[in-house]
């Protein structure tokens, strides 16, 4: 079975721009999570999704959000872009999102800010 | 709330000595803990998790982690260290019920050295 695949890898933006980071979950997850991974923060929750609908949302601004379609892959999306959202972004998915699924882990998107 | 703390933020062990990374967490309800291990440029792997029952668990690589109650810590432990097991390694907690997110400890970073 496949793994949760993130796309693109790598990316370069600038200051004021806008990105979208895509995640496709393991085949029959239906819960897609975000995480932003920086060296000074450690792993923070970004949001879940399940079924298409937010279920749960961290302490992040107004300026990173996501969507999850009907085939369960995820986007976020981070509008007018800071120095400082410079990080790793990690998508993890599992079965039904109850807690005791295991989640399991993209190898995530480098996104650089200049 | 919970939370987690990951004693020691690198830490460096001799070729087949062995491996003890702390992990302490805090929670007001039945927790459901990991280990998982970070290589470079990767995604979060699962070592192991803990739900109910058997405190003691086993999980891949021949690491272990025994869950103390009393103790509120869910210490990593794998009696001969590898080359290979040079990682970034992080404990998380969650609840067993409802679904809320990973609250991710800081991470320990271990060092192997021949």
């Amino acid at each position: 079975k496949a793994g949760v695949t993130q796309t693109p890898r790598y990316l370069i933006k600038t200051r004021g721009q806008q990105v979208t980071l895509s995640c496709s979950p393991i085949s029959g997850h239906r819960s897609v999570s975000w995480y932003q991974q920086t060296p000074g923060q450690g792993l923070q929750f970004l949001f879940e999704y399940f079924s298409e609908t937010q279920r749960n949302k961290g302490n992040f601004p107004g300026r990173f959000s996501g969507r999850q379609f009907s085939n369960s892959r995820s986007e976020m999306n981070v509008s007018t872009l800071e120095l400082g959202d410079s990080a790793l972004y990690l998508c993890a998915s599992r079965r039904e999102g109850q807690g005791t699924d295991t989640q399991y882990f993209g190898p995530g998107t480098r996104l650089t800010v200049l | 709330a919970q939370s987690v703390t990951q004693l020691g933020s690198h830490v460096s062990v001799s070729e087949g000595a062995l491996v003890l990374l702390r992990c302490n967490y805090s929670s007001s309800v039945p927790p459901y803990l990991f280990w998982y291990v970070q290589y470079p440029n990767q995604g979060l792997q699962l070592l192991l998790k803990y739900t109910t029952g058997a405190t003691l668990v086993k999980g891949i690589n021949g690491f272990e982690a025994e869950f103390k109650k009393s103790e509120t810590s869910f210490h990593l432990t794998k009696p001969s260290a590898h080359m290979s097991d040079a990682a970034e390694y992080f404990c998380a907690v969650t609840r067993l019920s409802g679904n809320t997110p990973l609250v991710f400890g800081k991470g320990t970073r271990l060092s192997v050295i021949a």
